[in-house]
Formats: C-alpha cells, sequence, structure tokens
C-alpha cells in the first residue's frame, strides 16, 4: 500500500464549479499535510500546509483533515481556468521524508 | 519564500555521458533536496543534500549514480553520472527550513537521453 494515494483523474470541471480534490494516507501518525500546484513546465508550488486535523482556507482554497478516515482534501471555489494545472497532495512521514500522491490533474474549461 | 533556481532547464544527452544540474538558492536554508518526476508520475526523493557531508541517499539511489555536492548553505549540484534512455526525467531541488516544514521547489531540469 502506497502511504500517499491520489486519483490521478483528469478531472475536468466547467468554470465557476466547485472543484474537490481528494487523496488518502496510510499511517494516522501523520500529521503534516501539504498541497501542491504543478502548472506544465514548472515545479511544485506550494498552496497549502496544514497540521494535524480541521479546515484551513485562503482565498477560494480550502483544505481539509479527516484524521478519523485518513482523508485530505482540497476545495477550490469558482474554479477558473487558470487553476488548470497538476494538483499533487503531500505528507511526512515517520522517517521525516515528504511523501507525494501521484497527482490530479484538473481542467477548467472556459 | 525563497527563490531556486535550476540550471540547465532541459538538456539533451547522450547514452554514457554525464550532467550536472545546478541549484541556486537566493538565501541560506537549511534543508536542500533534489527529486526525480518521471513522466505522469510522482516526485521521488533521490537524496537529501547535507551541507559540508555527504548527501543522504534514499534506497535504489547511489553516489556513484548520482553524485552530489552542497558546498554552502545557497547551492547544490545533482550529477546524473553513464546516462541511458532509463534517466529520462524531470529532476527537481527544493529547500526546506526544518523537519516538517514545507518544501519548496525550483522549476527543474528536463532531461532527455537519446
Amino acid at each position: 500500500q502506497k502511504e500517499v494515494e491520489q486519483d490521478p483523474g483528469p478531472l475536468s470541471v466547467p468554470e465557476g464549479a466547485i472543484v474537490s480534490l481528494n487523496c488518502t494516507y496510510s499511517n494516522s501518525a501523520f500529521q503534516y499535510f501539504m498541497w501542491y500546484r504543478q502548472y506544465s513546465r514548472k515545479g511544485p508550488e506550494l498552496l497549502m500546509y496544514t497540521y494535524s486535523s480541521g479546515n484551513k482556507e485562503d482565498g477560494r482554497f480550502t483544505a481539509q483533515v479527516d484524521k478519523s478516515s485518513k482523508y485530505i482534501s482540497l476545495f477550490i471555489r469558482d474554479s477558473q481556468p487558470s487553476d488548470s494545472a497538476t494538483y499533487l497532495c503531500a505528507s511526512y512521514n515517520q522517517g521525516g521524508k515528504l511523501i507525494f500522491g501521484q497527482g490530479t490533474e484538473l481542467s477548467v474549461k472556459p | 519564500s525563497a527563490v531556486i533556481s535550476q540550471k540547465p532547464s532541459r538538456d539533451i544527452c547522450q547514452r554514457g555521458t554525464s550532467l550536472t544540474i545546478q541549484c541556486q538558492v537566493d538565501s541560506q536554508v537549511t534543508m536542500m533536496f533534489w527529486y526525480r518526476q518521471q513522466p505522469g508520475q510522482s516526485l521521488t526523493l533521490i537524496a537529501t543534500a547535507n551541507q559540508g557531508s555527504e548527501a543522504t541517499y534514499e534506497s535504489g539511489f547511489v553516489i556513484d549514480k548520482f553524485p552530489i555536492s552542497r558546498p554552502n548553505l545557497t547551492f547544490s549540484t545533482l550529477t546524473v553520472s553513464n546516462m541511458s534512455p532509463e534517466d529520462s526525467s524531470i529532476y527537481l531541488c527544493s529547500v526546506g527550513s526544518g523537519a516538517d516544514q514545507p518544501q519548496h521547489f525550483g522549476d527543474g531540469t528536463r532531461l532527455s537521453i537519446l
């Protein structure tokens, strides 16, 4: 079992839709979670960094951690064509190594 | 966050040759890392570049194939040695301020081996 799993998509939505991106992780001891956005031909860009459970909001983006189900989510409200990118979830494992999901490719159509 | 510059941004190399990738940061950083991202895949950690000492390599990666230098707190290099087509990938440098802290990435080096 992979330590962090993510549906690779691709996911296509119309402009203005609410997008939900999801990952699961294998170890309930994981506490630090990140979401990165990666545009084509660019490196991953940090979007959200959360610790433990709960929600964190930043503009149109909300990161959610549900430790009981070992599930992390990123919600994008009022999605824009400029949000079209690959989104990667990540978490530090118990060995201190940053583990990434496979990435979900998102396309927002005008 | 720190500005991270990688050189070259892309290259096409012949089988059996070696290429050195540079990573320059605009401020001193505690931790520097090298990752590989194969087409359509996620990021895999190659090694942690330790300032003033040998790099710490992950399982499946060895120093002879991926020698790393880190002479100071703002610069590191990764060499891909004796390249084969299987080494065609994106190589990414990242920096972090400490354990469990988010890492920040350069734009990567896109490497193709013929």
